[in-house]
Order: structure tokens, then sequence, then C-alpha cells
């Protein structure tokens, strides 16, 4: 079975504050990683995506990924309370990379 | 508009019944994927299919069943046989290859 592990936290930021969120994955096999936002009783969105090794950034967001290490980031500045809600990392994976697998998720919490 | 319509938002189910869950996409997607989120958990994969006429089970698939015989439409039945079937259920859908993935806006099914 493919894990994707997380810390279910919460995280918790004051207003303004960089948040960090760390996901570990089980296969080195996979090609495409996926930050999802999730708000309390809605369906997850997409925040970030990224394929290859280094950084990619989007706004106050960025995704950092290191594939030897088996590790995937999302630095998000200058947080907003706006931006509390559960962060659900995503990994793609299956034999023609047709699964996407996903973590517990992290809940962040920023304080006013 | 382009997207996935998940209905009904909320279900209930009396012990020992069928539910139908139906998704509809129209964003000419291939793959379409069935999930369960419980209470503070991540998401779970029921079934996925990646073209017509195709499906394979996930993680968790026991107790569901689906079928594929549009491009454009998956739907899921929860069968008696699924015990403990009070989830949130998520459907989504892909364009393929390392495309990220699409989510309906959920349908919560409770048992009564």
């Amino acid at each position: 079975q493919k894990e994707v592990e997380q810390n279910s936290g919460p995280l918790s930021v004051p207003e303004g504050a960089i948040a960090s969120l760390n996901c570990t994955y089980s296969d080195r096999g996979s090609q495409s990683f996926f930050w999802y936002r999730q708000y309390s009783g809605k369906s997850p969105e997409l925040i970030m995506s990224i394929y290859s090794n280094g950084d990619q950034e989007d706004g106050r967001f960025t995704a950092q990924l290191n594939k030897a290490s088996q590790y995937v980031s999302l630095l998000i500045r200058d947080s907003q309370p706006s931006d509390s809600a559960t962060y659900l990392c995503a990994v793609l994976w299956g034999d023609n990379f047709n699964k996407f697998y996903f973590g517990s998720g992290t809940k962040l919490n920023v304080k006013p | 508009d382009g997207g996935i319509t998940q209905s009904p938002k909320y279900l209930f189910r009396k012990e020992g019944q069928n539910v139908t869950l139906s998704c509809e996409q129209n964003l000419n997607h291939d793959a379409m994927y069935w999930y369960r989120q419980d209470p503070g958990q991540g998401l779970r994969l029921i079934y996925y299919s990646q073209i017509v006429n195709d499906f394979q089970k996930g993680d968790i698939a026991e107790g569901y069943s689906v079928s594929r015989e549009k491009k454009e439409s998956f739907p899921l039945t929860v069968t008696s046989a699924q015990k403990n079937p009070t989830a949130f259920y998520l459907c989504a859908s892909s364009p393929g290859g390392a495309g990220r993935a699409f989510f309906g806006q959920g349908t919560r099914l409770t048992v009564v």
C-alpha cells in the first residue's frame, strides 16, 4: 500500500507569518505531487502542483519537492485567517500514474 | 460551465438499503475516481476508471460497486454489504497523464 504521511496538526501561526506544511511519501516512482486546500464540509481545491525537484511559486504559495528524500512541502507566506483550512498532500501513482493517493491532511489555524 | 456534478448533496440510507450516488462531468476527462472521507481523515480511494467500460478497485472497494457506461458518468452504489457507510463521498476526474484531479462538491451519506 502506498503511503502519504502528513502531520495532522493543528498548526497555529499568527497572521502575517509563514506557515510550513510537510508531506512524505513511500514510493520513489511517483512523478506528480499536489497540494489541495479543504475547508470544513467542502470539497478539496487545488493550490499547487509540482513535478520536478526544487521550488514552484504561485503568489503567496511555494511548493518544494525533494524526490531523493521523498518529501514535499508547502509554504504559505503572509498567512491570512482565510487560509485556515485543512491542507491535503496528494501523490499520483499507478502503472500509468492513474491513482491519486492523499495524506490525512494538516489543519492550519491562522490567528488574527 | 465545465465541472463535476455530484448529487444528491445529502443522502440518508436505512439499514439494509442500497443507494446510488451520482457523478457527472463535462470536462471530457478520461479518468474518474470515487473517494471516501471520514471525519478528520484523508481521502481513501474506493474505485477508479480510466476508460469507458473499465474500472478498478481502490483500497476500500468492499461493499461498493460502480459502472462506467458513459465517459461523463461514474455512479457509485453503496450496498447493504457496506456496514459503516456514513461518510463524505467525493467524486473526481482527471484528464489523465500527470494532470490534476478535479473534485465535485461531495455527497454526505448518513445511515438512519
